[in-house]
Protein backbone atom coordinates (compact mmCIF):
# COMPACT_ATOMS: atom_id res chain seq x y z
CA UNK A 1 0.00 0.00 0.00
CA UNK A 2 1.02 3.30 -0.77
CA UNK A 3 2.25 5.58 2.71
CA UNK A 4 -0.38 8.08 2.41
CA UNK A 5 -1.90 9.41 5.35
CA UNK A 6 -4.47 11.86 6.33
CA UNK A 7 -5.29 13.78 9.11
CA UNK A 8 -7.65 14.37 10.77
CA UNK A 9 -9.82 11.51 9.50
CA UNK A 10 -12.85 13.25 11.07
CA UNK A 11 -14.26 16.69 11.92
CA UNK A 12 -16.42 18.57 12.71
CA UNK A 13 -16.61 22.26 12.90
CA UNK A 14 -18.89 25.65 12.54
CA UNK A 15 -19.32 27.69 9.41
CA UNK A 16 -16.82 30.59 9.23
CA UNK A 17 -14.07 28.58 10.96
CA UNK A 18 -10.90 27.85 9.11
CA UNK A 19 -9.99 23.99 8.93
CA UNK A 20 -6.57 22.86 7.53
CA UNK A 21 -6.28 19.12 6.29
CA UNK A 22 -3.60 17.73 6.16
CA UNK A 23 -2.18 14.65 3.44
CA UNK A 24 1.26 13.27 4.52
CA UNK A 25 3.06 10.83 2.37
CA UNK A 26 6.07 8.91 2.55
CA UNK A 27 6.70 7.62 -1.65
CA UNK A 28 8.34 10.72 -2.44
CA UNK A 29 6.13 11.45 -5.48
CA UNK A 30 6.13 14.80 -6.84
CA UNK A 31 2.70 15.15 -8.19
CA UNK A 32 -0.11 15.44 -4.89
CA UNK A 33 -3.89 15.82 -5.44
CA UNK A 34 -6.42 17.06 -3.15
CA UNK A 35 -10.52 15.76 -4.39
CA UNK A 36 -13.93 16.04 -2.77
CA UNK A 37 -16.23 13.52 -2.64
CA UNK A 38 -19.92 13.94 -3.07
CA UNK A 39 -22.85 11.89 -3.83
CA UNK A 40 -23.47 11.81 -7.76
CA UNK A 41 -20.33 13.68 -8.39
CA UNK A 42 -17.77 11.34 -8.39
CA UNK A 43 -14.39 12.91 -7.15
CA UNK A 44 -13.51 16.23 -8.05
CA UNK A 45 -9.99 18.18 -8.30
CA UNK A 46 -9.41 20.67 -5.87
CA UNK A 47 -6.19 21.66 -6.21
CA UNK A 48 -2.90 19.84 -6.90
CA UNK A 49 0.51 20.03 -6.54
CA UNK A 50 3.52 19.56 -9.35
CA UNK A 51 6.52 20.44 -6.97
CA UNK A 52 7.51 22.12 -3.61
CA UNK A 53 5.55 25.56 -3.61
CA UNK A 54 4.10 24.74 -6.88
CA UNK A 55 0.30 24.36 -6.99
CA UNK A 56 -2.42 25.21 -9.17
CA UNK A 57 -6.29 25.12 -8.89
CA UNK A 58 -8.70 22.16 -10.36
CA UNK A 59 -12.23 22.00 -11.01
CA UNK A 60 -13.91 22.85 -7.49
CA UNK A 61 -10.94 25.74 -6.26
CA UNK A 62 -13.15 28.36 -4.64
CA UNK A 63 -13.05 28.80 -1.37
CA UNK A 64 -10.12 26.35 -0.66
CA UNK A 65 -6.40 27.22 -0.73
CA UNK A 66 -3.55 24.77 -0.66
CA UNK A 67 0.31 24.88 0.53
CA UNK A 68 3.43 22.88 -0.36
CA UNK A 69 6.22 23.47 2.12
CA UNK A 70 7.83 19.63 2.01
CA UNK A 71 7.58 17.14 -0.84
CA UNK A 72 6.22 15.02 1.81
CA UNK A 73 3.22 17.44 3.26
CA UNK A 74 0.37 19.24 1.18
CA UNK A 75 -2.38 20.99 3.00
CA UNK A 76 -6.05 22.09 1.95
CA UNK A 77 -7.28 25.24 3.69
CA UNK A 78 -10.64 26.23 4.23
CA UNK A 79 -10.12 30.01 5.11
CA UNK A 80 -13.78 30.24 6.31
CA UNK A 81 -16.13 26.96 6.13
CA UNK A 82 -19.56 26.51 4.73
CA UNK A 83 -22.32 24.01 4.66
CA UNK A 84 -21.56 23.73 1.12
CA UNK A 85 -17.81 22.68 1.74
CA UNK A 86 -19.07 19.24 3.68
CA UNK A 87 -17.92 16.19 2.01
CA UNK A 88 -15.42 13.84 1.87
CA UNK A 89 -11.79 14.53 1.24
CA UNK A 90 -9.21 12.63 -0.80
CA UNK A 91 -5.73 13.07 -0.92
CA UNK A 92 -4.04 11.40 -3.51
CA UNK A 93 -0.68 11.42 -5.05
CA UNK A 94 1.14 10.20 -8.18
CA UNK A 95 4.74 9.73 -9.62
CA UNK A 96 4.22 11.45 -12.53
CA UNK A 97 1.29 12.93 -14.77
CA UNK A 98 1.51 10.79 -17.43
CA UNK A 99 -1.59 9.33 -18.42
CA UNK A 100 -0.45 5.92 -17.74
CA UNK A 101 0.40 6.74 -13.99
CA UNK A 102 -2.21 6.01 -11.32
CA UNK A 103 -2.94 7.66 -8.14
CA UNK A 104 -2.93 6.08 -4.91
CA UNK A 105 -5.41 7.62 -2.35
CA UNK A 106 -4.97 8.47 1.24
CA UNK A 107 -7.60 7.38 3.15
CA UNK A 108 -9.73 10.49 2.83
CA UNK A 109 -11.17 12.72 5.67
CA UNK A 110 -14.95 13.32 6.48
CA UNK A 111 -15.53 17.13 7.12
CA UNK A 112 -18.76 18.47 8.83
CA UNK A 113 -19.70 22.07 8.52
CA UNK A 114 -22.46 22.61 10.73
CA UNK B 1 -19.35 18.97 -19.97
CA UNK B 2 -19.24 15.46 -18.55
CA UNK B 3 -15.59 13.57 -19.19
CA UNK B 4 -16.91 10.68 -18.01
CA UNK B 5 -20.42 8.87 -18.05
CA UNK B 6 -21.54 6.03 -16.05
CA UNK B 7 -24.94 5.23 -16.50
CA UNK B 8 -25.70 2.88 -14.54
CA UNK B 9 -26.10 4.54 -10.57
CA UNK B 10 -26.72 0.63 -9.41
CA UNK B 11 -26.17 -2.80 -10.33
CA UNK B 12 -27.17 -6.09 -8.49
CA UNK B 13 -25.77 -9.53 -9.52
CA UNK B 14 -25.68 -12.93 -8.40
CA UNK B 15 -22.48 -14.52 -6.70
CA UNK B 16 -20.09 -16.14 -8.85
CA UNK B 17 -21.70 -14.60 -12.01
CA UNK B 18 -20.48 -12.14 -14.44
CA UNK B 19 -21.01 -8.80 -14.45
CA UNK B 20 -20.43 -5.34 -16.62
CA UNK B 21 -20.13 -1.86 -15.60
CA UNK B 22 -20.76 0.68 -18.24
CA UNK B 23 -18.02 4.13 -18.30
CA UNK B 24 -17.83 6.27 -21.54
CA UNK B 25 -15.85 9.36 -21.54
CA UNK B 26 -15.34 12.40 -24.39
CA UNK B 27 -11.72 13.22 -25.21
CA UNK B 28 -10.02 15.18 -28.42
CA UNK B 29 -6.84 13.80 -27.03
CA UNK B 30 -5.53 10.89 -28.54
CA UNK B 31 -3.16 10.30 -25.74
CA UNK B 32 -4.86 9.47 -22.53
CA UNK B 33 -5.28 6.38 -20.00
CA UNK B 34 -8.54 4.91 -18.38
CA UNK B 35 -8.77 3.97 -14.90
CA UNK B 36 -11.41 2.07 -12.53
CA UNK B 37 -11.05 2.34 -8.87
CA UNK B 38 -12.97 0.19 -6.12
CA UNK B 39 -14.58 1.97 -3.44
CA UNK B 40 -16.25 -0.45 -0.70
CA UNK B 41 -17.77 0.72 2.07
CA UNK B 42 -14.66 1.46 4.46
CA UNK B 43 -14.41 4.18 2.06
CA UNK B 44 -10.74 3.75 0.80
CA UNK B 45 -9.75 3.97 -3.36
CA UNK B 46 -8.40 0.93 -4.70
CA UNK B 47 -7.02 0.76 -8.00
CA UNK B 48 -8.19 -1.43 -10.21
CA UNK B 49 -7.28 -1.80 -13.68
CA UNK B 50 -5.49 0.38 -16.40
CA UNK B 51 -5.86 0.99 -19.78
CA UNK B 52 -3.83 3.18 -22.25
CA UNK B 53 -5.44 5.11 -25.39
CA UNK B 54 -3.12 3.23 -27.16
CA UNK B 55 -2.98 -0.24 -26.06
CA UNK B 56 -4.59 -2.52 -28.93
CA UNK B 57 -5.35 -5.24 -26.37
CA UNK B 58 -8.45 -5.02 -23.79
CA UNK B 59 -6.52 -4.98 -20.10
CA UNK B 60 -7.17 -7.47 -17.60
CA UNK B 61 -6.08 -7.49 -13.94
CA UNK B 62 -7.50 -11.48 -12.40
CA UNK B 63 -10.91 -11.30 -12.12
CA UNK B 64 -11.18 -7.72 -13.90
CA UNK B 65 -10.70 -6.66 -17.29
CA UNK B 66 -11.49 -3.93 -19.16
CA UNK B 67 -13.87 -3.82 -22.49
CA UNK B 68 -11.95 -1.00 -24.37
CA UNK B 69 -14.21 0.34 -27.39
CA UNK B 70 -11.92 3.41 -28.84
CA UNK B 71 -14.51 4.24 -31.68
CA UNK B 72 -17.56 4.19 -29.24
CA UNK B 73 -15.46 5.76 -26.41
CA UNK B 74 -16.06 3.22 -23.64
CA UNK B 75 -13.85 1.50 -21.23
CA UNK B 76 -16.55 -1.03 -19.40
CA UNK B 77 -15.13 -2.88 -16.34
CA UNK B 78 -16.19 -6.77 -16.17
CA UNK B 79 -16.08 -8.37 -13.30
CA UNK B 80 -15.98 -12.35 -13.64
CA UNK B 81 -16.86 -14.73 -11.22
CA UNK B 82 -18.41 -11.98 -8.71
CA UNK B 83 -17.78 -12.42 -5.09
CA UNK B 84 -19.71 -11.14 -1.71
CA UNK B 85 -16.10 -8.94 -1.70
CA UNK B 86 -16.94 -7.20 -4.92
CA UNK B 87 -19.79 -5.37 -3.71
CA UNK B 88 -18.67 -1.83 -3.61
CA UNK B 89 -18.74 1.57 -5.30
CA UNK B 90 -16.89 1.67 -8.81
CA UNK B 91 -15.75 4.71 -10.34
CA UNK B 92 -14.19 5.15 -14.29
CA UNK B 93 -11.46 7.79 -14.54
CA UNK B 94 -9.94 9.15 -17.25
CA UNK B 95 -6.62 10.88 -17.14
CA UNK B 96 -5.71 13.37 -20.58
CA UNK B 97 -1.96 13.82 -21.71
CA UNK B 98 -2.96 17.15 -21.78
CA UNK B 99 -4.26 17.97 -18.37
CA UNK B 100 -2.61 17.25 -15.00
CA UNK B 101 -5.92 15.94 -13.14
CA UNK B 102 -8.00 12.88 -13.39
CA UNK B 103 -11.59 12.85 -14.21
CA UNK B 104 -13.75 10.69 -12.72
CA UNK B 105 -17.13 9.48 -13.31
CA UNK B 106 -19.95 9.72 -10.52
CA UNK B 107 -19.96 5.92 -9.87
CA UNK B 108 -21.54 3.01 -9.92
CA UNK B 109 -22.70 0.50 -7.13
CA UNK B 110 -22.69 -2.54 -7.33
CA UNK B 111 -24.20 -5.31 -4.77
CA UNK B 112 -23.23 -9.07 -5.09
CA UNK B 113 -26.12 -11.00 -3.91
CA UNK B 114 -25.61 -14.65 -2.05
Amino acid sequence: DAGITQSPRHKVTETGTPVTLRCHQTENHRYMYWYRQDPGHGLRLIHYSYGVKDTDKGEVSDGYSVSRSKTEDFLLTLESATSSQTSVYFCAISLTPNTYNEQFFGPGTRLTVL
Amino acid sequence: AQKITQTQPGMFVQEKEAVTLDCTYDTSDQSYGLFWYKQPSSGEMIFLIYQGSYDEQNATEGRYSLNFQKARKSANLVISASQLGDSAMYFCAMREINNNDMRFGAGTRLTVKP
